[in-house]
């Protein structure tokens, strides 16, 4: 394992579900990050938390919600998703405040029917 | 914002040649610069970085290279072997802070 836990690994939702994702990392990082794979974008940012304060948004429909509750737990609550949303949804984590690596999950594999 | 561009977009090598993948960023007060592997169904792992106050770093069979007046720096690899094949990304850092800008990713073969 690499520290940074995602949950689950595949997830299968259709378009009028209610689902979310679950991100843990117990590295001692103070920031946590959501990124969409695709064939298409092959690493897009979605949405950074640094010390649990949203900081960055990258232009991310309404129907993605990010949550974090403190520093170790990131989540993302998807509702009325589209066929185009299936991808890969990987998550990360590093030291806030000063150019680090970035620790990833292994991703949740997500599929809208 | 920064832009980061990376070249090839695919490469394929034989075992044991080298292989060189290059990258362009646009916000010179990038100082942090990651390279990134991600073999087939696993996660993207860090395998080198690089910060502006070096030219070069070598971590065995692979290295990095900075060129701070052009802005672009480039991961070798060399004596290629068939588990170096994966897809590769570079990244940059935006301005001092934590978050980093990738390349579109580059996908390396290297035929046994």
């Amino acid at each position: 394992e690499t520290g940074v836990t995602q949950t689950p690994r595949h997830l299968v939702m259709g378009m009028t579900n209610k689902k979310s994702l679950k991100c843990e990392q117990h590295l001692g990082h103070n920031a946590m990050y959501w990124y969409k794979q695709s064939a298409k974008k092959p690493l897009e940012l979605m949405f950074v938390y640094n010390f649990k304060e949203q900081t960055e948004n990258n232009s991310v429909p309404s129907r993605f919600s990010p949550e974090c509750p403190n520093s170790s737990h990131l989540f993302l609550h998807l509702h009325t998703l589209q066929p185009e949303d299936s991808a890969l949804y990987l998550c990360a984590s590093s030291h806030a405040g000063q150019p680090a690596g970035y620790t990833f999950g292994s991703g949740t594999r997500l599929t809208v029917v | 914002g920064e832009n980061v561009e990376q070249h090839p977009s695919t490469l394929s090598v034989q075992e044991g040649d080298s292989a060189v993948i290059k990258c362009t960023y646009s916000d010179s007060a990038s100082n942090y610069f990651p390279w990134y592997k991600q073999e087939l169904g696993k996660r993207p792992q860090l395998i080198i970085d690089i910060r502006s106050n070096v030219g070069e770093k070598k971590d065995q069979r692979i290295a990095v290279t900075l060129n701070k007046t052009a802005k672009h720096f480039s991961l070798h690899i060399t004596e290629t072997q068939p588990e170096d094949s994966a897809v590769y990304f570079c990244a940059a850092s935006i301005n001092a802070g934590n978050m980093l800008t990738f390349g579109g990713g580059t996908r390396l073969m290297v035929k046994p």
